[in-house]
Order: C-alpha cells, then sequence, then structure tokens
C-alpha cells in the first residue's frame, strides 16, 4: 500500500522552510527521501532506519517516528536548487529485502 | 564509476510491437529494481531482483511483461505485444545491502 505524502505541492520564497510528512499505515522498517527534477531520474537524499532517528544533509533534514510509522522532511532556508519532486519511499518490515513503495510525491517551487 | 546505466533513452513503437529496455546496474550492487513511472499512477514498483534471482513480481502488470537478469551486471525488461497503455518512463535502479537506490536515466517509452 502506497505511502501518503503531504502536502502534495509548496511554494515557497528563497530562504523560507517547509516540511514533507509521509505516513504509512503498515509498520516500516526504513523510509528513503529521494529528490527529482523535471525529466531527470530520482536522486537519493538520505534513508532513516531506526525510530525516532533524525538525519542531516547540508539544510535538508529528516526525522522517523516509527510508533506512528510516520517520517517527515525538513527543507530550512530554502534554495532555489531545492526546487523538484520529493518522494518517500517506504520499506516494509520483511524479508522481501529493499523494495521501496514510493508515495505520490510532494512538488516543491522555490521561488527568487 | 557510471552509475546505472539504461538504453535507449527514448524509445518510439507500433502497437504490437515487442520492445525490450536494458539496464547495467552499479557494480557490486547486489539489488535490482524495475519502475513505472506516470502521472496518473506515480512511481511503480514491476519487478525485483537480489543477487540476479527475481525476489518480487507482483508489480509485473500482465504476461506482457517479463524481465530478466542473466548476470550482475546486465538485465532486460521486455514488453511484448506493446500497447498505448504501456507508455510510460521505465527507470532501473540498483542498491546494495538494503542502502539507498541509485536510479538510471531512464527510458521514455511511447507506444503509438
Amino acid at each position: 500500500q502506497q505511502p501518503v505524502q503531504s502536502p502534495q505541492a509548496v511554494i515557497l520564497r528563497e530562504g523560507e522552510d517547509a516540511v514533507i510528512n509521509c505516513s504509512s499505515s503498515k509498520a516500516l522498517y526504513s523510509v528513503h527521501w529521494y529528490r527529482q527534477k523535471h525529466g531527470e531520474a530520482p536522486v537519493f537524499l538520505m534513508i532513516l532506519l531506526k525510530g525516532g532517528e533524525q538525519k542531516g544533509h547540508d539544510k535538508i533534514s529528516a526525522s522517523f517516528n516509527e510508533k506512528k510509522q510516520q517520517s517527515s522532511l525538513y527543507l530550512t532556508a530554502s534554495q532555489l536548487s531545492y526546487s523538484g519532486t520529493y518522494f518517500c519511499g517506504t520499506e516494509y518490515n520483511n524479508n522481501a529485502g529493499n523494495m521501496l513503495t514510493f508515495g505520490g510525491g510532494t512538488r516543491l517551487m522555490v521561488k527568487p | 564509476d557510471a552509475g546505472v546505466i539504461q538504453s535507449p533513452r527514448h524509445e518510439v513503437t507500433e502497437m504490437g510491437q515487442e520492445v525490450t529496455l536494458r539496464c547495467k546496474p552499479i557494480s557490486g550492487h547486489n539489488s535490482l529494481f524495475w519502475y513505472r513511472q506516470t502521472m496518473m499512477r506515480g512511481l511503480e514498483l514491476l519487478i525485483y531482483f537480489n543477487n540476479n534471482v527475481p525476489i518480487d513480481d507482483s508489480g509485473m502488470p500482465e504476461d506482457r511483461f517479463s524481465a530478466k537478469m542473466p548476470n550482475a551486471s546486465f538485465s532486460t525488461l521486455k514488453i511484448q505485444p506493446s500497447e498505448p497503455r504501456d507508455s510510460a518512463v521505465y527507470f532501473c535502479a540498483s542498491s546494495r545491502d538494503r542502502g539507498g537506490y541509485t536510479f538510471g536515466s531512464g527510458t521514455r517509452l511511447t507506444v503509438v
């Protein structure tokens, strides 16, 4: 079952902050975050493996609440280069390896 | 490393024709995935290989679709016969030991 992302779209001014949420109805083993620019392939940002884990990548960070089966991506002091569509990919607790089910995406546009 | 290499980048074919998409994963990656991306359905997992063995093909839409991975450095996705509703961008991705995915540039398939 596909994870649910919110919001579906965000428009920011350069320097503003944004939060993108990802929720699952099933227990999660891990959550991945990817960014895809128009006409390009998705690019890996980070993976969160443990409940309560937080990670950072430049001014982009994320948290994973295993109990709530939710993850959030935080973009602070946004830059023009942050524009694109963000996808969360969820891996469920199973023995079949790291197959990811991707959310519907959040389209982020950063304006000057 | 050159990354995940897919060919062709673009394919236009007539309905009923056979289409073969190719993928070379990153050397040392032991998992390979085929995804399909459309506006309506987002990123859908078609099939997952681990150590060249198909693990989950539940996402393959119909018997018209087949995938092989004869060795660690090559995989194919075949559609026979192709239909207009197969038009999409097909991505191949690879990963190592449940890590982040590296996606290829994709093949944009148009079936007319």
